[in-house]
């Protein structure tokens, strides 16, 4: 059982948007920056989100992120093929004193 | 750019030691603003963080709670690498083993932004 919990699955027609959700406790997302990673079958994640809502360089401004209190989520609109990944959130628990993941939400693009 | 190389066997026997190696180009293990890390992914687990070694003035190490009594993570300033070990494996620590570089006071925060390739490791006998 992950710490921070996302649905499993979600699903969006092409350009269309989508949006996806995490949630935790106050010692993590209510206490600490959130980070989304989007993860493409048979790679390693890659950062797509971080401190909430900041894009990295060279990540679309079709996704965005958001939070409030101890959830947070992740919008992806104009959706496209090549978006159907797997998604997970992370965020620092302090009461682990550790990083914390969500079980990953498995995006597909019908 | 910076990238990750990872190493190590890809089967090891339980109650053994499993041990990975990571090595590191255009960044050093002895960076102040980096914390190496290895996090690692099975179907039943998800992605699960094991822990950090970083340089700050000391070598400054972080384990997570489920694995703290078995695992070190070491780095080798000589050969700009970091390696894990994990001792005691059991078939539950069958997973995807990922290093990763860690960002401490970076305008990213403190993401995960370099990511090793994986290395699917299998306890068995």
């Amino acid at each position: 059982q992950s710490v921070l919990t996302q649905a499993p699955s979600a699903s969006g027609t092409p350009g269309l948007r989508v949006t996806m959700s995490c949630s935790g406790s106050n010692s993590n997302i209510g206490d600490n920056y959130v980070y989304w990673y989007q993860q493409l079958p048979g790679t390693a994640p890659k950062l797509l989100i971080y401190r909430d809502s900041q894009r990295p360089s060279g990540v679309p401004d079709r996704f965005s992120g958001s939070k409030s209190g101890t959830s947070a989520s992740l919008a992806i609109s104009g959706l496209r093929s090549e978006d159907e990944a797997d998604f997970y959130c992370a965020s620092w628990d302090d009461s682990l004193s550790g990083w914390v993941f969500g079980g990953g939400t498995k995006l597909t693009v019908l | 750019q910076v990238q990750l190389q990872q190493s190590g066997p890809r089967l090891v026997k339980p109650s053994q030691t499993l041990s990975l190696t990571c090595a590191i180009s255009g960044d050093s293990v002895s960076s102040n603003s980096s914390a190496w890390t290895w996090i690692r992914q099975s179907p039943s687990r998800g992605l699960e963080w094991l822990g950090r070694t970083a340089y700050r003035f000391t070598w400054q190490n972080d384990y997570a709670v489920s694995v703290e009594s078995r695992i070190t993570i070491d780095p080798d300033t000589s050969k700009n690498q970091f390696s894990l070990h994990l001792k005691s494996v059991t078939p539950e620590d069958t997973a995807v083993y990922y290093c990763a570089r860690g960002l401490i006071a970076s305008t990213l925060g403190a993401a995960f932004d370099i990511w090793g390739q994986g290395t699917m490791v299998t306890v068995s006998s």
